[in-house]
């Protein structure tokens, strides 16, 4: 049972428009999410998250949406550029487990120039 | 500032031979430390994580074990290789607690095995 999905395997936006990525979640017991982005052959790092408590979070050119309801959260990048082509990646965790986080399978993201 | 460094970046291995892996993190004392694997076109697999010296928990059954015989220190090994082995192995830290739980990775090892 995979509990983070990322239904979308690629997506594909022109520069300067805007870049949607999409995650879902199944367990509830979930209360921070977060994104990553990783370029090949490199390690994830670390680009925004949001606990349960808020529905946006935003730092720069990047937002995160919650919705709990849904279980479902969204990572906007507005304008999108060239140099954010990369994979994406949704993990989410729950606060008493350690610290360890549930990964999706990712979102490649192309910006053509 | 912190530093995560992972070994070798790139391993061939014939199938039934033994790996060794090996992390090793600066700059902070005392972290979570986790090995996940990535499969072609796929997300991160936890594998191992570990609270501290000695203390590992295992995420999968699988043909792998950890080891972290100092505090900043995690080996990923495996007596005898499988050829479903083969991968892209990442070592990451954090703190714990922490505001996000938001872990730091290295750059990663790809393994094939042949």
């Amino acid at each position: 049972d995979q509990q983070v999905k990322q239904n979308s395997p690629s997506l594909s936006v022109q520069e300067g428009r805007i870049s949607i990525l999409n995650c879902d979640y199944t367990n509830s017991m979930f209360d921070y999410f977060l994104w990553y982005k990783k370029y090949p052959a490199e390690g994830p790092t670390f680009l925004i998250s949001i606990s349960s408590i808020k529905d946006k979070n935003e730092d720069g050119r990047f937002t995160v949406f919650l919705n709990k309801s849904a279980k479902h959260l969204s990572l906007h990048i507005v304008p999108s550029q060239p140099g954010d082509s990369a994979v994406y990646f949704c993990a989410a965790s729950a606060g008493t487990n350690a610290g360890k986080s549930t990964f999706g399978d990712g979102t490649t993201l192309t910006v053509k120039p | 500032s912190q530093t995560i460094h992972q070994w070798p970046a790139t391993l061939v291995q014939p199938v039934g031979s033994p790996l060794s892996l090996e992390c090793t993190v600066e700059g902070t004392s005392n972290p979570n430390l986790y090995w996940y694997r990535q499969a072609a076109g796929r997300g991160l697999q936890l594998l191992f994580y570990s609270v501290g010296i000695g203390q590992i928990s295992s995420e999968v059954p699988q043909n792998l074990s950890a080891s972290r015989p100092q505090d900043r220190q995690f080996i990923l090994s495996s007596k005898k290789l499988l050829l479903s082995d083969s991968g892209f192995y990442l070592c990451a830290w954090s703190i714990w607690p922490s505001s996000y739980n938001e872990q730091f990775f290295g750059p990663g090892t790809r393994l094939t095995v042949l």
